[in-house]
Order: C-alpha cells, then sequence, then structure tokens
C-alpha cells in the first residue's frame, strides 16, 4: 500500500522558514517524480512543485519561485519543501504526491497544515 | 500559463441522477487531462487520467471523455459517497493547473 506521510507543518511568522517532509513507502521511491500541491483554507488545488526521480530537475509554480526549494533524499525514501520568506499568503495545507510515469498525481499523503501569522 | 475553468461551481443532485461537470482549457492540452475527487478534511483521490482512462479501483460509474480544450466528467448514477467536491488538472506543461472545483451536493 502506498503511503505518503507529511509533517513539519505549523504556525509561522511572516518572513520565518519551514521545512516540511513527506516520507513516502509502498512503492519504488527512484522511479517516481514527487510534487507538492497546497491549498488554502476553503480555497481550491494550487501546483506548488515538483522535483524529479533523480532529483535532477526542478519545477516552480511562479508564486513561490526563489522562496521555495524542493528536494529529495532517495536513501531515505522523502521529498522536502524549505519554505523561506513566508507570507500571510501561504497559509494552506501542503500535500505532497507522486507523479506517475505517465504524468499525473496518482497518491497524495493527508498533508500537513502551514500557517503564516503574527 | 494556461487556464482551467470548471462549469458548475455548485450542482445540486439526488442520489441516481447523472451528473455531467465540463472542464475547459484556455489552450490546446491534447489529452494530458486528470480527474480528481476530495472530501471534506481528505486528500484529493485520482479518479480518471489522460482524459478517460479510468484509475485502478474506481467505480465505473465514472467516465471521462473529450480532448484539446474541452473535457467533462460523468456519473452516470450518483451515489452518496460521490457527494464531494471535483477538480479538474492540466499536466501538458509546467506550470500545471487545476481548475476552481465543482463542489455536488445532496438536493
Amino acid at each position: 500500500e502506498v503511503q505518503l506521510v507529511g509533517s513539519g507543518g505549523g504556525l509561522i511568522q511572516p518572513g520565518g522558514s519551514l521545512r516540511l517532509s513527506c516520507a513516502a513507502s509502498g512503492f519504488t521511491f527512484t522511479s517516481y517524480a514527487m510534487s507538492w500541491v497546497r491549498q488554502a483554507p476553503g480555497k481550491g488545488l494550487e501546483w506548488v512543485s515538483t522535483i524529479s526521480d533523480s532529483g535532477g530537475s526542478t519545477y516552480y509554480a511562479d508564486s513561490v519561485k526563489g522562496r521555495f526549494t524542493i528536494s529529495r533524499d532517495n536513501s531515505k525514501n522523502t521529498v522536502y519543501l524549505q519554505m523561506n520568506s513566508l507570507r500571510a499568503e501561504d497559509t494552506a495545507i501542503y500535500y505532497c504526491a507522486n507523479k506517475s510515469p505517465l504524468e499525473f498525481l496518482q497518491h497524495w499523503g493527508q498533508g500537513t497544515l502551514v500557517t503564516v501569522s503574527s | 500559463d494556461i487556464q482551467m475553468t470548471q462549469s458548475p461551481s455548485t450542482l445540486s443532485a439526488s442520489v441516481g441522477d447523472r451528473v455531467t461537470i465540463t472542464c475547459r482549457a484556455s489552450q490546446s492540452i491534447s489529452s494530458w487531462l486528470a480527474w480528481y475527487q476530495q472530501k471534506p478534511g481528505k486528500a484529493p483521490k485520482l479518479l480518471i487520467y489522460k482524459a478517460s482512462s479510468l484509475e485502478s479501483g474506481v467505480p465505473s460509474r465514472f467516465s471521462g471523455s473529450g480532448s484539446g480544450t474541452e473535457f467533462t466528467l460523468t456519473i452516470s448514477s450518483l451515489q452518496p459517497d460521490d457527494f464531494a467536491t471535483y477538480y479538474c488538472q492540466q499536466y501538458k506543461t509546467y506550470l500545471w493547473t487545476f481548475g476552481q472545483g465543482t463542489k455536488v451536493e445532496i438536493k
């Protein structure tokens, strides 16, 4: 069974930093690109970032480019999202998901809540 | 960026109804479209990929169609478990984009 367990969320002041983690199991981690998608309270889904299976390629939404960094540790089956210069509009549930070789987001984690507020 | 527009935003229906949700892309995305179902407090769940391919384990009452810029998700006979919010998503090019969602409510 595929499991994606996110962690690292919490309450952080504007301008602060936070690192999210997503631990994967139940599939061959090194064969899958991984993504982060967020959902602001009461709003729709917004793709944030994707990293290739090797970690050699990364992609970002314009809204987070230059502030967020996605990375992965294939020895730990874990993907990370380093979030810097956080803003109130970054408040959201952050979901990690694996990207099928056919390009769609196949399995999603339970999400971790990030609240940016003073 | 490719914009995805869903209609309607909210849909009221009864158990047993046939339900259709439309998703339009601002430019052609071929068949690079997925549909997800999300229930309150839960993560999204993949239903359909490549516009019309049913994900394993998803009931056959769900179907998808379309290509280019216009797509539909159809639920042939709405069941109590299907009351949820549905999102389309294009994955033709980064930046991936989602529709704004369609909430299917009990009539």
